[in-house]
């Protein structure tokens, strides 16, 4: 595997199940993010870390609850979610700096 | 006011065209500029990175970069049914600190180059 990798590609959920999303970078990057895209909205920064260290929270709502136990696994655990929710949800990661990002292909979520 | 203005399109043009992708911001403390392209069903992929004012070239691809007017554009020259994407800009103030990788993206631009 190389670059981002993202499992699983395609989800769909009940808004009272529990389901976990994961990530993996094969760069060797030290920050890893996770993003929200919605349909005709620009790309939503929800969460950041840099060295297994969590630096930024975009106010996310605590339905979304991400993990990093280390630099090159990130999961986002989610619960109780609403139908607004349904997004493509994208993996980014980055060397040191955080300025050229590298995504996965996002796991497309469906919230039922 | 959104930070960062880009024009969804949809965007259509022949082969062999040159396409130029353009955004505005608002935000004079950005530094860094991108642009990211998007096929369907995939995850963004970087294309340009600039820092500060000025132009970039590679390949077909030139990025240029007007802070005076806080503007930025992307220009696909001959372009190729297989540059039919979304493309994104997107922007950052300078490195480190609170806005380590807290990139600021626009909506996205539908590109699609018919043969």
């Amino acid at each position: 595997e190389t670059g981002v990798t993202q499992t699983p590609r395609h989800l769909v959920m009940g808004m009272t199940n529990k389901k976990s999303l994961k990530c993996e970078q094969h760069l060797g990057h030290n920050a890893m993010y996770w993003y929200k895209q919605s349909a005709k909205k620009p790309l939503e920064l929800m969460f950041v870390y840099n060295f297994k260290e969590q630096t930024e929270n975009n106010s996310v709502p605590s339905r979304f609850s991400p993990e990093c136990p280390n630099s090159s696994h990130l999961f986002l655990h989610l619960h109780t979610l609403q139908p607004e929710d349904s997004a493509l949800y994208l993996c980014a990661s980055s060397p040191g700096g955080g300025e050229t990002q590298y995504f996965g292909p996002g796991t497309r979520l469906l919230v039922l | 006011q959104k930070e960062v203005e880009q024009d969804p399109g949809p965007l259509s043009v022949p082969e062999g065209a040159i396409v130029s992708l353009n955004c505005t911001y608002s935000n004079s403390a950005f530094q860094y500029f991108m642009w990211y392209r998007q096929y369907s069903r995939k995850g963004p992929e970087l294309l340009m990175y600039t820092y500060s004012s000025g132009n970039k070239e590679d390949g077909r691809f030139t990025a240029q970069v007007d802070k005076s007017s806080k503007y930025i554009s992307l220009f696909i020259r001959d372009s190729q049914p297989s540059d039919s994407a979304t493309y994104l800009c997107a922007m950052r103030p300078n490195a480190g600190g609170t806005s380590y990788g807290k990139l600021t993206f626009g909506q996205g631009t539908i590109l699609t180059v018919h043969p």
